[in-house]
């Protein structure tokens, strides 16, 4: 029953691994998402893909690498981790901007 | 400036009373207005979506206001309840509508 799930839900590794975060949404929706919250809580866009085809990607580091095998799946793959890249990763899926975004759960990533 | 700023950043109200508190956005090329509702270790989840200037929506204890042309919207909230208790967000999109800038929230406090 999930509408938008990701996993895992806590991520906690070593600064220089690669490591992944699922994202799939049920809602048939065209767009997804991936928000980064900061350390003062913001909720910044880091890409947004329509139909598997990506149309936004802010300043991020290219270390970050989204994936988007069809409509309903946004992987995000960051390599070589760094200690700044602590934080909660959301996805979030909508049929486009004029409608309400549903948000998945967060991976709260740990960098050690 | 694609700035979407609310205020204030945080409020405590006593159970019972009736509150509210502000979103500002730019007017120029104005496409959409959104409410969200994120508790702690919670997602955001959607209130509102407000498209047309004078537009106001209502859910429950809860009503929002848009003014397009000078850019801001109002969330108020009656008769609060701890449950209320969270932080609420809107952003607006942005960049031919396809990037959603969230505010940095107001965090409401319901004391008992």
């Amino acid at each position: 029953d999930t509408a938008v799930s990701q996993t895992p839900k806590y991520l906690v590794t070593q600064m220089g691994n690669d490591k992944s975060i699922k994202c799939e949404q049920n809602l048939g929706h065209d767009t997804m998402y991936w928000y980064k919250q900061d350390s003062k809580k913001f909720l910044k866009i880091m890409f947004s893909y329509n139909n598997k085809e990506l149309i936004i990607n802010e300043t991020v580091p290219n270390r970050f690498s989204p994936k988007s095998p069809d409509k309903a799946h946004l992987n995000l793959h960051i390599n070589s981790l760094e200690l700044g890249d602590s934080a909660v990763y959301f996805c979030a899926s909508s049929p486009d901007t004029r409608q309400p975004q549903h948000f998945g759960d967060g991976t709260r990533l740990s960098i050690l | 400036i694609l700035n979407v700023e609310q205020s204030p950043q945080s409020l405590h109200v006593q159970e019972g009373d009736s509150t509210n508190f502000t979103c500002s956005f730019p007017s120029s090329n104005f496409y959409a207005l959104h409410w969200y509702r994120w508790e702690t270790a919670k997602s955001p989840e959607a209130l509102f979506v407000m498209t047309l200037n004078g537009d106001e929506k209502k859910k429950g204890r809860i009503s929002a206001t848009l003014n397009t042309k000078e850019g801001y919207s109002y969330l108020y909230i009656k008769g609060s309840q701890p449950e209320d208790s969270a932080t609420y967000l809107c952003a607006s999109p942005f960049q031919g509508a396809q990037k959603l800038v969230f505010g940095q929230g107001t965090r409401l406090t319901i004391n008992p």
